[in-house]
């Protein structure tokens, strides 16, 4: 199994403030014939579930805020919250989709 | 827009059959693929598999000896059962379709879930 390693474990920002979140795969989930990552990004706050923020590791979902954006390539990525608002306090999860089992990292938890 | 509902038992106990039913509702069932993931309390979420009306279905080899998945197109429906459970099985349990781009749609990412239901195995 692709392994997900998310860090760090929780983020303090404040408001308005920039948010950088990363995640690591035990190996590339670049596919080279078509030059796509296969990672996603979600978004869960309590008692919900997850939302889908981005994917192909860089892609912005419909109606996704544009101050959500997706980096990086081959194992190493980065999630990044520009101007941080108060409705973005919420556990963020790295997914990727490269190799059966899909497999999602441990979580980062962004607060205040 | 769509929406997923998960039904079945809150409780089950150990070693017997876990048995859920995803309802669909606001969207068509032969476009999309359909995912079962669960979510042990504070950890993160777990693919259990996903089907598709042409009975395309691939499971997570850890659950695979004990998994089923079936899809009931005319009544929007698509179910779950997971056989021998144990303690370990207690999670919240979410259906998800796969998401689409432009005219393709996947099984790779999830655009749409269910609000989850708690399933807890004990005696």
């Amino acid at each position: 199994d692709i392994v997900m390693t998310q860090s760090p474990d929780s983020l303090a920002v404040s408001l308005g403030e920039r948010a950088t979140i990363n995640c690591k795969s035990s190996r590339s989930v670049l596919y080279s014939s078509n030059d796509k990552n296969y990672l996603a990004w979600y978004q869960q706050k309590p008692g919900q579930p997850p939302k889908l923020l981005i994917y192909w590791a860089s892609t912005r979902e419909s109606g996704v805020p544009d101050r959500f954006s997706g980096s990086g390539s081959g194992t190493d990525f980065t999630l990044t919250i520009n101007s941080l608002q108060a409705e973005d306090l919420a556990v963020y999860y790295c997914q990727q989709y490269y190799g059966t089992p899909w497999t999602f990292g441990q979580g980062t938890k962004v607060e205040i | 827009q769509v929406q997923l509902q998960e039904s079945g038992p809150g409780l089950v106990e150990p070693s017997e059959t876990l048995s859920l039913t995803c309802t669909v509702s606001g969207g068509s069932m032969t476009t999309h693929y359909w995912t079962w993931i669960r979510q042990p309390p504070g950890k993160g979420p777990e693919w259990i598999g996903y089907t598709h009306y042409s009975e395309n279905i691939i499971f997570n080899p850890s659950l695979k000896s004990r998994v089923t998945m079936s899809i009931d197109t005319p009544n929007s429906q698509f179910s779950l059962r997971l056989r021998s459970v144990t303690a370990a099985d207690t999670a919240v349990y979410y259906c998800a379709r796969g998401g689409c781009e432009s005219s393709s749609c996947y099984h790779y990412w999830f655009d749409s879930w269910g609000q989850g239901i708690l399933v807890t195995v004990s005696s």
